[in-house]
């Protein structure tokens, strides 16, 4: 059973950084074909789509975010972080991550970890 | 860009919901259809226009390909009244999810 859980900070203040770590199971990211994303959602706003890392390490980010963005994998395969740079009001959201699946679609997701930033 | 129509559909249970999705570009038949209830993740429902992710029950149907796509709802039941999104993964530098059909109790 594949299962994803979102861990960070609940509270950022303007400027600061982001680092949202993505730990999963049910699968590892060394293994050829698997694939993780992110995905943000303000309150009361549609799912928006931040970054994908494959296992064999290509990366793919959002093209207006691209320059705040960096995706990693660790050594386990089991984790995945995200790290979001100079975070502002506007990137106060519910942050997913979730495991992208043979059709290309975001198959199964994390609970989520809301991210409020304010000052 | 994505654009879901209607904005909300009242519909009673029993009844068939049809949500419509258009894409500014073709984008074959690279989307997805996903529910989200209040205070939980997007589920996954169709992927590639029209095939059910696992677990999905069959009064969920996808069809279109290129830019125009219906998600169909046959027989509603109470556990479907919820937010569907659609979403495109056509170009990964610009997958972009669908701003949502609420689908509520008429």
């Amino acid at each position: 059973q594949v299962t994803l859980k979102e861990s960070g900070p609940a509270l950022l203040k303007p400027t600061e950084t982001l680092t949202m770590t993505c730990s999963f199971s049910g699968f590892s990211l060394w293994t050829a074909g698997m694939r993780v994303g992110w995905v943000r959602q303000p309150p009361g706003q549609a799912p928006e789509w931040l970054a994908r890392i494959d296992w064999d390490d290509q990366k793919f980010y959002s093209s207006g975010l691209k320059s705040r963005l960096t995706i990693s994998k660790d050594n386990s395969g089991a984790q995945v972080v995200l790290t979001m740079t100079n975070m502002n009001p506007v990137d106060t959201a519910t942050y997913y991550c979730a495991q992208i699946g043979w059709g290309n679609a975001f198959d199964v997701w994390g609970q989520g970890t809301m991210v409020t930033v304010s000052s | 860009v994505m654009t879901q129509s209607p904005a909300t559909l009242s519909v009673s249970p029993g009844e068939k919901a049809t949500l419509s999705c258009r894409a500014s570009q073709n984008i074959g038949p690279n989307l997805a259809w996903y529910q989200q209830k209040p205070g939980q993740a997007p589920r996954l429902l169709i992927y590639g226009a029209s095939t059910r992710a696992a677990g999905v029950p069959d009064r969920f149907s996808g069809s279109g390909s290129g830019t125009e796509f219906t998600l169909t709802i046959s027989n509603l039941q109470s556990e479907d009244f919820a937010v569907y999104y659609c979403q495109q993964y056509n170009n990964w530098v610009l997958v972009t999810f669908g701003p949502g059909t609420t689908v509520d109790f008429k």
